[in-house]
């Protein structure tokens, strides 16, 4: 059973960065594409990122190119985003999710990481 | 980039009401189109893949149809379960999600 487990989310101020974090167990991560997926309070959502099975392949949202930088550690099943010079609207809910390949849907199994940014 | 039109933005059905909701894309996408599910508090539960292959688990009623650019999800019967956010999302180019259609009672 997929299980993604989001952790790492908290109040930042502009400016700032922050790390978030995504566990993942119940399947063989490195035969899979990661991605990110942000909502923010009472909006739609909004794909941020997502990285190739061995991370050769990475690809952003225009909203956040240049400040973000998605990365995983295939022997540690973990998914990284490391996010820099954070503005407010970035504040959201950071869902990571699994798919079979790039052009697949996505599972969302977490319960997402809340990121708000504020001073 | 692709954009994602759905519509309507809302609506209001009652239990057993037969519910269409349309997405729109900007330009061709095949058939590459999926359709998520999502409840208040809950994170989106993806519903039909690939246009119209649905999700396993998902119950029968609901169904997925289109191509090139032009999509609808279909629910035949309403049930009280199914009051939630639907957003539909392309999956040919970098992902793009549809604004959402909130189904009321």
């Amino acid at each position: 059973q997929v299980q993604l487990v989001e952790s790492g989310g908290d109040l930042v101020k502009p400016g700032g960065s922050l790390r978030l974090s995504c566990a993942a167990s119940g399947f063989t991560f490195s035969d899979y594409y990661m991605s990110w997926i942000r909502q923010a309070p009472g909006k739609g959502l909004e794909w941020v990122s997502s990285i190739s099975y061995s991370g050769n392949t990475i690809y952003y949202a225009d909203s956040v190119k240049g400040r973000f930088i998605i990365s995983r550690d295939n022997a540690k099943n973990s998914l990284l985003l490391q996010m820099n010079s954070l503005r407010a609207d970035d504040t959201a809910l950071y869902y990571c999710a699994s798919l079979k390949s790039f052009r697949d849907a996505f599972d969302i199994s977490g319960q997402g990481t809340m990121v708000t940014v504020s001073s | 980039d692709i954009q994602m039109t759905q519509s309507p933005s809302s609506l209001s059905a009652s239990v057993g009401d037969r519910v269409t909701i349309t997405c729109r894309a900007s330009q061709s996408i095949s058939t590459y189109l999926n359709w998520y599910q999502q409840k208040p508090g809950k994170a989106p539960k993806l519903l039909i893949y690939a246009a119209s292959n649905l999700q396993s688990g998902v119950p029968s009623r609901f169904s997925g149809s289109g191509s090139g650019t032009d999509f609808t999800l279909t629910i035949s019967s309403l049930q009280p379960e199914d009051f939630a956010t639907y957003y539909c999302q392309q999956s040919y180019d970098t992902p793009q999600f549809g604004q959402g259609t909130k189904v009321e009672i």
